[in-house]
């Protein structure tokens, strides 16, 4: 069974605090990608990478960096967390690499509150 | 304008009834489209790929209208486990997948 593992279900977090969030796939998928999801606004992509030690911007990747040292892990890192990132963060992978088509498979998702 | 716009709805429908879901795109080089179930408190998870003029599943139909650049997603006989969030989503090819927003659904008894 194809599984996305987050470090944390629930997250409080003070203001200025840096919060790391961490994702593990186990399917050896070459993409994976970190969204925010606020309601009304949908899923919205801050990073992705294609490859180990590969990541692009998404389309809100301020306030915002990522890490991909190895295939099976992306990290999320709130360099100084504030108010407005409060939200659900969803990690997820697909493959194969840049082909039409690709499933994204899910994270259970880590509800940030940031105080 | 968003890339992809779906009504949030929510739309509530009995059970057996026959609801149905359009999503809007505005990239003409969407050559993917996809549509996804969230449950409450959960992650979405794939439903339905539509590819060309369209798929069936079951009770679930989804159909692609690439000249007016719209999918959209039918269920027949709803049943109560049927409620949940619909997200739909287009792939252009790169390795984004653009995803609208959500329609919620409520199956009542």
């Amino acid at each position: 069974d194809v599984k996305v593992t987050q470090s944390s279900r629930y997250l409080v977090k003070r203001t200025g605090e840096k919060v790391f969030l961490e994702c593990v796939q186990d399917m050896d998928h070459e993409n994976m990608f970190w969204y925010r999801q606020d309601p009304g606004l949908g899923l919205r992509l801050i990073y992705f990478s294609y490859d180990v030690k590969m990541k692009e911007k998404g389309d809100i990747p301020e306030g915002y960096s990522v890490s991909r040292e190895k295939k099976e892990r992306f990290s999320l890192i709130l360099e100084s967390a504030s108010t407005n990132q409060t939200s659900m963060y969803l990690c997820a992978s697909s493959s194969p690499r840049g082909q039409v088509g690709n499933e994204q498979f899910f994270g259970p998702g880590t509800r940030l509150t940031v105080l | 304008r968003k890339e992809v716009e779906q009504d949030p709805g929510p739309f509530n429908v009995p059970e057996g009834a026959t609801v149905a879901f359009n999503c809007t795109y505005s990239n003409s080089a969407s050559q993917s489209f996809f549509w996804y179930r969230q449950d409450c408190r959960k992650e979405p998870k794939l439903l339905m790929s539509v590819y060309s003029s369209g798929n069936e599943d079951g009770r679930f139909t989804a159909q692609l209208n690439r000249a007016s650049q719209y999918i959209s997603l039918l269920i027949r006989d709803s049943k109560l486990s049927d409620s949940a969030t619909y997200l739909c989503a287009t792939h252009t090819g790169g390795f984004k997948t653009i995803f609208g927003a959500g329609t919620r659904l409520f199956v009542k008894a």
